[in-house]
């Protein structure tokens, strides 16, 4: 069995300032994680995932998280904040033989003020 | 990148009609889709999975008999919302794997029921 808690459904930023997205998982196996980004009635895009080599992950639009397998967790971070990041972001937690079946967080908006 | 096709986009049906979704994968074979539902402002609920020539496999509470699925080729899945109600609309996403990675995404299809 598998879940994911993404601790804050809402998080404001400053544009400019450091996001700061916050995910714990829960896996029996290895897992396999992911951070989706999702704008509105949009389907989901892949920022970044984590699949059992390096343990921090450099994804798209400047993103980037890190394994802590200690600590259970795959924290979301960029240093800037754009107001074009302003969107919905998924963490997902998958088992490392059963890559394609996803187990989704409840999701966090991500404002970002001017 | 693998990239996943979903169609329509939007659909509007009158009660008491059935709406068929299709979910492609255009440049890879996906021996496995998957289909979620997205309620607004909430995550995505995996409704069930869908292996290539075989009867999919519906999560719990998933009424089959509403939503039938059939996956009868390597880059093809649909999903047909049957007799639709006003309680079925939502936003559908499909995604698909060949097993070895991780499944991509289609671009999700709004569905209102009227």
């Amino acid at each position: 069995a598998q879940s994911v808690t993404q601790l804050g459904s809402h998080v404001s930023v400053s544009e400019g300032a450091l996001v700061l997205l916050r995910c714990n998982y829960s896996s029996s196996v290895p897992p396999y994680l992911f951070w989706y980004v999702q704008y509105p009635n949009q389907g989901l895009q892949l920022l970044l995932k984590y699949t059992s080599a390096a343990t921090l992950v450099k994804g798209i639009n400047g993103f980037e998280a890190e394994f802590k397998k200690s600590e259970t967790s795959f924290h979301l971070t960029k240093p800037s904040a754009h107001m074009s990041d302003a969107a919905e972001y998924f963490c997902a937690v998958s088992e490392w033989n059963n890559a394609g079946k996803s187990t989704f967080g409840d999701g966090t908006t991500l404002t970002v003020k001017p | 990148g693998a990239v996943v096709s979903q169609h329509p986009s939007r659909v509007i049906c009158k009660s008491g009609t059935s709406v068929k979704i299709e979910c492609r994968s255009l440049d890879f074979q996906a021996t496995t889709m998957f289909w979620y539902r997205q309620f607004p402002k909430q995550s995505l609920m995996l409704m069930a999975t869908s292996n290539e020539g075989s009867k999919a496999t519906y999560e719990q509470g998933v009424e089959k008999d509403k939503f039938l699925i059939n996956h009868a080729s390597l880059t093809l899945s649909t999903l047909t919302v049957t007799s639709a109600h006003p309680e079925d609309s939502s936003f559908y996403i499909c995604s698909a794997s060949s097993g070895y990675t991780e499944a991509f995404f289609g671009q999700g299809t709004r569905l209102t029921v009227v």
